[in-house]
């Protein structure tokens, strides 16, 4: 019963490809999000959605494009895969403006770009 | 948010308590403290936050200068398990929970 889980855990490709990283989050919450952790290992809002609405989009390319179907998933589709990619993608998830909630992480997906 | 200043790494004894201090020197009002924590790559994990007044819970005790320019984060009985990047993050409560992530202090628990 994970309270956060993102699909795959490991992800090689190929540059050019198009690839999927899922999230589902099983904590009732409204707020989800997508985190890029670099090889320098800091760690990068991405996107954020509430209630299937996108509201953070932290200068990302777009070949990024995150698709939120429900307030329970968030997935991130990567199109043509560039080297740079290449990270450690966290989802996370989060109650909207409440003061005494934290933001509940999954366990991460390594992207590798060759 | 206010940016937050912390030491790159501390090494602590396993069973000591462990105290990692954090400057936020720019830290208005309405911000809170938070730390996380995130062990060898694994997703973040939250540990605990304040305004003004000290916290505890079951992982770990803060601390808040009156001034609330800096900040301590005790582990009370480190074990090495605790070995970690430990990240304090000040920010509004509002809508999304946006964290912004420094550099974090490295922790490791010596046996």
């Amino acid at each position: 019963d994970t309270a956060v889980s993102q699909t795959p855990k490991y992800l090689v490709t190929q540059m050019g490809n198009d690839k999927s990283i899922k999230c589902e989050q099983n904590l009732g919450h409204d707020t989800m999000y997508w985190y890029k952790q670099d090889s320098k290992k800091f760690l990068k809002i991405m996107f954020s959605y509430n209630n299937k609405e996108l509201i953070i989009n932290e200068t990302v390319p777009n070949r990024f494009s995150p698709k939120s179907p429900d307030k329970a998933h968030l997935n991130l589709h990567i199109n043509s895969l560039e080297l740079g990619d290449s990270a450690v993608y966290f989802c996370a998830s989060s109650h909207w403006g409440q003061v005494n909630t934290e933001a509940f992480f999954g366990q991460g997906t390594r992207l590798t770009v060759v | 948010d206010a940016k937050t200043t912390q030491p790159p790494s501390m090494d602590c004894a396993e069973g000591r308590a462990a105290n990692l201090p954090c400057n936020h020197s720019t830290i208005s009002g309405n911000e809170y403290v938070y730390w996380y924590r995130q062990i060898h790559s694994q997703g973040p994990q939250y540990i605990i936050h304040g305004l003004k007044n000290n916290e505890t819970n079951e992982m770990a005790s803060l601390i808040i200068t009156e001034d609330r320019k800096s900040s301590t984060l005790i582990l009370p009985h480190a074990t090495l398990r605790d070995t970690a990047v430990y990240y304090c993050i000040v920010r509004v409560i509002q809508g999304a929970q946006k964290l912004v992530f420094g550099q974090g202090t490295r922790l490791t628990i010596n046996p």
